[in-house]
């Protein structure tokens, strides 16, 4: 199975900092990596797909990148709506693993 | 417009037996590969299991937590997929989300409580 690793597991920011996520694979997974935002109480919503393609209506504030183990998703500057936790998740193969959330919270 | 709804969550006994369905509306449904996934209370993300279309051969695959007492199956004649569970176990409590890992929103989830 593909192993999931994110870090940190959760980081403290202000409003209008950089933040940037690490999500590393056990093996190579090409660029088959979602990135997911959830909040308290309400389904995840796909930020990134494909490693690096921000889904529509989704603020160009977030990007991701990287391929093969190593994956960044970086928020350039911090809103008030963007304290949440994030996910990032394999489509390379079954199981489709999850990475084990990044929350972030309120400086 | 594009939906997923779950339904089919509740209260259940340890041993006991439910059946989850994920209606889908607004996308063509029957090319689409539809995977569970639940959540525990105050826990991450956990990919349980998926159904491929038809056209690709309808196969599933699962978890190992899973694997042998939940099954998936679709009717894309219904645009459904269902979630069989069956000998629950207290840890399978959580909220479970159909999605297509794809563009298409996720539903609100619908909560599983597996308790004596």
């Amino acid at each position: 199975d593909i192993q999931m690793t994110q870090s940190p597991s959760s980081l403290s920011a202000s409003v209008g900092d950089r933040v940037t996520i690490t999500c590393r694979a056990s093996q190579s997974i090409s660029t088959y990596l979602n990135w997911y935002q959830q909040k308290p109480g309400k389904a995840p919503k796909l930020l990134i797909y494909a490693a690096s393609s921000l889904q529509s209506e989704v603020p160009s504030t977030f990007s991701g990148s990287g391929s093969g183990t190593d994956f960044t998703l970086t928020i350039s500057s911090l809103q008030p709506e963007d304290f949440a936790t994030y996910y990032c998740q394999q489509s390379y193969g079954p199981p489709l693993t999850f990475g084990q959330g990044t929350k972030v919270e309120i400086k | 417009e594009v939906h997923l709804v779950e339904s089919g969550g509740g209260l259940v006994k340890p041993g006991g037996s439910l059946r989850l369905s994920c209606a889908a509306s607004g996308f063509a449904f029957s090319n689409a590969w539809m995977s569970w996934v639940r959540q525990a209370p105050g826990k991450g993300l956990e990919w349980v299991g998926r159904i491929k279309s038809e056209t690709d051969g309808g196969t599933t695959d699962y978890a190992v937590p899973v694997k042998g007492r939940f099954t998936i199956s679709r009717d894309d004649s219904k645009n459904t997929v269902y979630l069989q569970m069956n000998s629950l176990k207290t840890e399978d409590t959580a909220v479970y989300y159909c999605t297509t890992f794809g563009k298409i929103p996720w539903g609100q989830g619908t909560l599983v409580t597996v308790s004596p």
